[in-house]
């Protein structure tokens, strides 16, 4: 069965440093999409990003990350300075529809948690 | 906007019992999809069951089922015969049919299965 695929599963950096988060997306997926959980908390929208460009992006997303499809397969999520407040989960997910059909479920990574020291 | 709400932060339950995980929800949307996830403690969110608005069944995934009250804005996940496995965190999300909005998750409730 495909699957959304992130890497790495768990990434540590020191405050201040860039982080990439990396995501490949279901192959025949049009609609992606960077979700964030603070542990305890629950999931956040971050960004969805269609035809090489941002869709739609939530108050969280500021002009600390930026996303990006470098190639016909991967989808990035890039947070230029992290703070200790970017410590989270960070969930990748795809689908073949924006927004309806609303049936058309996300498909989600399995996470790639980031710790900010 | 849309608002998803559920009051459990943590429900026990009895291996092979049922239980019902509850979900209730805001939106001035005439159309929309209703979505639950399980979060295993490995952290990865895994698709469970969808419902739409204009569903006239009530939708049913294996031991899964969706308890759907339109006029009351609830959409409950009833899992039956539990299982040591279905210790999880579960959450509810909704999106709307029309327009480009993403899915708004409620803060989860935490299900511990005891044997």
């Amino acid at each position: 069965e495909p699957e959304v695929t992130q890497t790495p599963s768990h990434q540590v950096t020191q405050m201040g440093q860039e982080v990439i988060l990396r995501c490949v997306p279901i192959s025949n997926h049009l609609y992606f999409y960077w979700y964030r959980q603070i542990l305890g908390q629950k999931v956040e929208f971050l960004v969805s990003f269609y035809n090489n460009e941002i869709s739609e992006k939530s108050e969280i997303f500021d002009d600390q990350f930026s996303v990006e499809r470098p190639d016909g397969s991967n989808f990035t999520l890039k947070i230029r300075s992290t703070k200790l407040e970017d410590s989270a989960m960070y969930f990748c997910a795809s689908s073949e529809f924006y927004g309806g059909p609303a049936n058309t479920e996300a498909f989600f990574g399995q996470g790639t948690r980031l710790t900010v020291v | 906007a849309q608002k998803i709400t559920q009051t459990q932060p943590g429900m026990f339950v009895q291996e092979k019992e049922a239980v019902t995980l509850d979900c209730t929800y805001d939106t001035s949307d005439p159309s929309y999809g209703l979505f639950w996830y399980k979060q295993p403690s490995s952290g990865e969110m895994i698709f469970l069951i969808y419902q739409g608005s204009y569903d006239q069944q009530n939708a049913t995934e294996g031991r899964y089922s969706l308890n759907f009250q339109k006029a009351r804005k609830s959409a409950n996940l009833v899992i039956s015969a539990s299982q040591l496995g279905d210790s999880a965190m579960y959450f509810c999300a909704m999106r709307p049919y029309s327009g480009n909005t993403p899915l708004v998750f409620g803060k989860g409730t935490r299900l511990s299965v005891i044997a």
